[in-house]
């Protein structure tokens, strides 16, 4: 099973601020099959990112995907108010699937 | 517009089993595959397994092997989750979500969620 690491847990920034999260796999990960999601109280995740740098559709250009092999990068360039909530990584390209543990961005 | 809506919340006994609905709307369900997620409270998200709604190949993470089941009735388009002999660590919120080929099989759409409560 593959283990995705975030750090850090918890990232506390103020709006307009850049946020970068990181996530670490135990083992290689296929560019094409790794995934952001974000996920606000109550809410089900949403998904950000998707073959590591692709936005998919409706996500604003404030969000980027990076990175390969074993380790990822999301950056939000300048966070908005909505931006605050919990970011998980996930590889889907061998099973199981397996999300990161998650990084809650928090207002400063 | 493209939804898939899901049953709503159970309160269930230890040792008894619970079956989650997931029904799709707004695109043609054999195309995609759908998986289910859970969270427990205050925790991450769990990935139990998936399946294809096209021929009903399965594929289950090991934890829930012979605990789950997965189905689909694709003239209602619902996929289903059955959950055996629950224990009150299966507390949790359960999603289904849609596996797109056009995010190359990242989850684009989400169930809002079913509650599941384990509780003698």
């Amino acid at each position: 099973e593959i283990v995705l690491t975030q750090s850090p847990g918890t990232l506390s920034l103020s709006p307009g601020e850049r946020a970068t999260l990181s996530c670490r796999a135990s083992q290689s990960v296929s560019s094409s099959y790794l995934a952001w999601y974000q996920q606000t109280p109550g809410q089900a995740p949403r998904l950000l990112i998707y073959g590591a740098s692709s936005r998919a559709t409706g996500i604003p250009d404030r969000f980027s995907g990076g990175g390969s092999g074993t380790d990822f990068t999301l950056t939000i360039s300048r966070l908005e108010p909505e931006d605050f909530a919990v970011y998980y990584c996930q590889q889907y390209g061998r099973s199981p699937r397996t999300f990161g543990q998650g990084t809650k961005v928090e207002i400063k | 517009q493209v939804q898939l809506v899901q049953s709503g919340a159970e309160v269930k006994k230890p040792g008894a089993s619970v079956k989650v609905s997931c029904k799709a709307s707004g695109y043609t369900v054999t195309s995609y595959g759908i998986s289910w997620v859970r969270q427990a409270p205050g925790q991450g998200l769990e990935w139990m397994g998936w399946m294809s709604v096209h021929n009903g190949n399965t594929n289950y993470a090991q934890k829930f092997q012979g605990r789950v089941t997965m189905t689909t009735d694709t003239s209602t388009s619902t996929t289903y989750m059955e959950l055996r002999s629950l224990r009150s660590d299966d507390t949790a919120v359960y999603y289904c979500a849609r596996e797109s080929k056009d995010y190359y099989y990242a989850m684009d759409v989400w169930g809002q969620g079913t509650t599941v409560t384990v509780s003698s």
